[in-house]
């Protein structure tokens, strides 16, 4: 079975830029979960889809956004790039959306902005 | 506010020897906790969790402990190996909670030397 894809991989960006990542969860996995990694903060939470719905948004501004496509497939989005957005973001998915189901993550798209 | 606390950013140990990785929450409705381990350039992997009703949980060479009146969760590897050395993320949240409602620490890069 395929893992999580993550693409693209690397991405560089200039300030005020916006961006697309996609994500291609396991398949028959309906939960897709978007994390942001950087060395001071450790992974946060950014949003979760299930079913093309999200279920849950972390505390981060409106310029990011997210959706998930019927197949599950999910993208993020952030508008007006900033400097700070410069991290590693992943993706997760599980079967479905409880605590108790396994996240699989993707490598991840790292993100560069200039 | 950070609520799942991981103090230690790095850790090194020597191959055979014990290591000992450590969480701290502060959110006493965390009844289900999780270790993730993440290498270099790839996503991190589930690899053993507890809940609240237990004190401790093994799987092969990692052994989770929980002193829930401490609000500490440790997780022990035995006997540690190079293969071992990665950065390992605590994370907590209450069980009939969602993905969404998981928080991860900041993690621990743990090294083993040879």
């Amino acid at each position: 079975k395929a893992g999580v894809t993550q693409t693209p991989r690397y991405l560089i960006k200039t300030r005020g830029q916006q961006v697309t990542l996609s994500c291609s969860p396991i398949s028959g996995h309906r939960s897709v979960s978007w994390y942001q990694q950087t060395p001071g903060q450790g992974l946060q939470f950014l949003f979760e889809y299930f079913s093309e719905t999200q279920r849950n948004k972390g505390n981060f501004p409106g310029r990011f956004s997210g959706r998930q496509f019927s197949n599950s497939r999910s993208e993020m989005n952030v508008s007006t790039l900033e400097l700070g957005d410069s991290a590693l973001y992943l993706c997760a998915s599980s079967l479905d959306t409880g605590i108790n189901e396994k996240l699989f993550f993707g490598s991840g798209t790292q993100l560069s902005v200039l | 506010d950070q609520q799942v606390k991981q103090n230690s950013p790095s850790l090194s140990v020597q191959e055979g020897r014990i290591s000992i990785l450590n969480c701290d929450y502060t959110n006493s409705m965390f009844d289900y906790f999780l270790w993730y381990k993440k290498y270099p350039a790839e996503g991190p992997t589930f690899l053993i969790s507890i809940s609240s009703i237990k004190d401790k949980n093994e799987d092969g060479r990692f052994t989770v402990f929980l002193n829930k009146s401490a609000k500490h969760l440790s997780l022990h590897i035995v006997p540690s190996q190079p293969g071992d050395s990665a950065v390992y993320f605590c994370a907590a949240s209450h069980y009939g909670g969602s993905q969404g409602n998981l928080i991860f620490g900041k993690g621990t890069k743990l090294s083993v030397k040879p």
